[in-house]
């Protein structure tokens, strides 16, 4: 069955410094998405991607954040100047259409620590 | 706005016993609801999906779930759990927007099976 691959599975990163999260989602899906989890907390929406626009995103996706799909096959997460508060697991996912009724199919997640 | 809430942050059940695991949303427009697992160290995998017709939707491992619309409600059950049953479950909403549709998720409740 085809999924949604993460990488790195871990990054370790200094506080200040830019990191990039990857993702390639399923071929055929058209829509994309990133969540956070802190540890402890819910899951929270970050935001959305289709048609090479964001669709929506969230209070918490301010301008330190920002998404790319490079090329047909990579999804990226870009946080320009991390903060310790910005530990977390990051999860990509991605779905084949936008009617809500197809579901979101989750990556494995990259586990961000920020030292 | 939509939210979700899990009662019980931790359920323990035997092995062979009924696992009720309870989801109570809020949403202002007709919800998409879905159950998500997640096993340590994996992303989150869907369980099953209610969007529309019958209430009582089957999904994967044994697990089902009732839309109770007049209770607002989406609680997942089964009838005798496995060993293999024990992970985290999230409960999440979303509207039928046409795109771009997140997921609210419930804040997860972690099921221990004991032998």
């Amino acid at each position: 069955e085809p999924e949604v691959t993460q990488t790195p599975s871990h990054q370790v990163t200094q506080m200040g410094q830019e990191v990039i999260l990857r993702c390639v989602p399923i071929s055929n899906h058209l829509y994309f998405y990133w969540y956070r989890q802190i540890l402890g907390q819910k899951v929270e929406f970050l935001v959305s991607f289709y048609n090479n626009e964001i669709s929506e995103k969230s209070e918490i996706f301010d301008d330190q954040f920002s998404v790319e799909r490079p090329d047909g096959s990579n999804f990226t997460l870009k946080i320009r100047s991390t903060k310790l508060e910005d530990s977390a697991m990051y999860f990509c996912a991605s779905s084949s259409q936008g009617p809500s009724n197809q579901p979101q199919h989750f990556g494995d997640g990259t586990r961000l620590s920020i030292l | 706005a939509q939210s979700v809430t899990q009662l019980g942050s931790h359920v323990s059940v035997s092995e062979g016993a009924l696992v009720l695991l309870r989801c109570n949303y809020s949403s202002s427009v007709p919800p998409y609801l879905f159950w998500y697992v997640q096993y340590p160290n994996q992303g989150l995998q869907l369980l099953l999906k209610y969007t529309t017709g019958a209430t009582l939707v089957k999904g994967i491992n044994g697990f089902e779930a009732e839309f109770k619309k007049s209770e607002t409600s989406f609680h997942l059950t089964k009838p005798s759990a496995h060993m293999s049953d024990a992970a985290e479950y999230f409960c999440a909403v979303t509207s039928n927007k046409a795109a771009g549709n997140k997921l609210t998720f419930g804040g997860g409740t972690r099921v221990l099976v004991k032998p």
